[in-house]
């Protein structure tokens, strides 16, 4: 199984700053990579899909970068709207796997 | 609009059966790739299963093959989960996420809101 290890598990951050949060696959995924974002209580949201594409109706803020084995998801200026927690996922081989997932708080 | 609603969560016990069931709407279901993904209490995100457009591929991960069986009746936008020989370890809340509409299935854009299995004595 491909192991997908995402860091930081937590991140302290305040409204405005730029954060960066990165997944490592254990073997190559070429592009095939999306992060959501979750809220307690709530399904997760689709933001970025191919490792770089923006999902309709995501805030530009947000975007995603890589290809292989390393990615990384941006917020380029964090919002009160933001703090949840994040999730890759590879969708190259199977079975699917999710990064352990970072959360966002406020610093 | 595309909604996406589970049912049949529950407490049983170990070793008990389950049948999750998942309807859709506001697509064409028999186009889609569609997916089982599970979270238990206070962890991360877990894949479960998939299902093709047309039943006719189905992949799981290695702890619930031969435990669990996902399916579908597109005559009726539906979506299913049968879980036999359950374990504690299979609490979670259970989400039905529709796939890709290719020959490969990819990232779930659409999620449901999810339904709580409980396993315990």
């Amino acid at each position: 199984d491909i192991q997908m290890t995402q860091s930081p598990s937590t991140l302290s951050a305040s409204v405005g700053d730029r954060v960066t949060i990165t997944c490592r696959a254990s073997q190559t995924i070429i592009s095939w990579l999306a992060w959501y974002q979750q809220k307690p209580g709530k399904a997760p949201k689709l933001l970025i899909y191919e490792a770089s594409r923006l999902e309709s109706g995501v805030p530009s803020r947000f975007s995603g970068s890589g290809s292989g084995t390393e990615f990384t998801l941006t917020i380029s200026s964090l919002q009160p709207d933001d703090f949840a927690t994040y999730f890759c996922l590879q969708h190259y081989f199977y079975p699917l796997t999710f990064g352990g997932g970072t959360k966002v708080e406020i610093e | 609009e595309v909604q996406l609603v589970e049912s049949g969560g529950g407490l049983v016990q170990p070793g008990g059966s389950l049948r999750l069931s998942c309807a859709a709407s506001g697509f064409s279901f028999s186009t889609y790739w569609m997916n089982w993904v599970r979270q238990a209490p206070g962890k991360g995100l877990e894949w479960v299963a998939n299902v093709k457009q047309d039943g006719s591929d189905k992949h799981y991960v290695d702890s619930v093959k031969g435990r669990f069986t996902i399916s579908r009746d597109n005559a009726k936008n539906s979506l299913f989960l049968q879980m036999n020989s359950l374990r504690a370890e299979d609490t979670a809340v259970y989400y039905c996420a529709r796939g890709q509409s290719g020959s490969n299935d990819g990232h779930s854009e659409y999620w449901g809101q999810g339904t709580l299995v409980t396993v315990s004595s």
